[in-house]
């Protein structure tokens, strides 16, 4: 049973950069999407991006032009990078798994989430 | 992008109540739908997928319908574990989107 957690600092300053890890407990990221999604208290669930086992990425447009989604730094880790932040983007973020497929794509297992305020 | 709308938003029921939401796309989205419960303080878990696909380990009185443009979750009767929060979630097209939720309360 595949589990996820999410790591980095809780605190980002405005017009920072955020930078979160996704931990998966397996011993390497070989198959599969790895997505990020987030959810600003109270509110609903955004859909950020993913990145495929080979490094390909695709990004919400609303976010493209801050965000990044990279493998690594270890060979069972993905990373978000989400650049001039802002109080909008006060959030938990969620890393998971995305299973895609021709015929469907569904987010599961999730980590347990971890909450990045923007504040100074 | 696609906007996925749910209805209603709060729903009050009781236990063993048979209780139905909707979720309605702004355009056809085949069967590229899924539904997650969320709970307070926890990630969402996956319970239909495809639109009418119960996710494994998911219980049976969950059940999904629909296709197009509107989708119905259905839960036959309501367990006090299912009382949360229910979205929504298209896959047809980047970017994903999710519905604004519909919120199971206790009545």
């Amino acid at each position: 049973h595949v589990q996820l957690q999410e790591s980095g600092p809780g605190l980002v300053k405005p017009s920072e950069t955020l930078s979160l890890t996704c931990s998966v407990s397996v011993d390497s990221i070989n198959s599969y999407y790895w997505s990020w999604i987030r959810q600003a208290p109270g509110k609903g669930l955004e859909w950020i991006g993913y990145i495929s086992y080979t490094g390909h990425t695709n990004y919400n447009p609303s976010l493209k032009s801050r965000v990044t989604i990279s493998l690594g730094p270890s060979a069972n880790q993905f990373s978000l990078k989400l650049s001039s932040v802002n109080a909008a983007d006060t959030a938990v973020y969620f890393c998971a798994r995305e299973d895609i497929t021709v015929f469907s794509s569904r987010l599961g297992p999730w980590g347990q989430g971890t909450l990045v305020a923007v504040s100074s | 992008d696609i906007q996925m709308t749910q209805s209603p938003s709060f729903l009050s029921a009781s236990l063993g109540d048979r209780v139905t939401f909707a979720c309605r796309a702004s355009q056809s989205i085949s069967r590229y739908l899924n539904w997650y419960q969320q709970k307070p303080g926890r990630a969402p878990s996956l319970l239909i997928h495809t639109a009418v696909t119960l996710q494994s380990g998911a219980p049976s009185r969950f059940s999904g319908s629909g296709s197009g443009t509107e989708f119905n979750l259905t839960i036959t009767s309501l367990q006090p574990e299912d009382f949360a929060t229910y979205y929504c979630q298209q896959t047809y097209s980047v970017p994903e989107t999710f519905g604004g939720g519909t919120k199971v309360d206790i009545k």
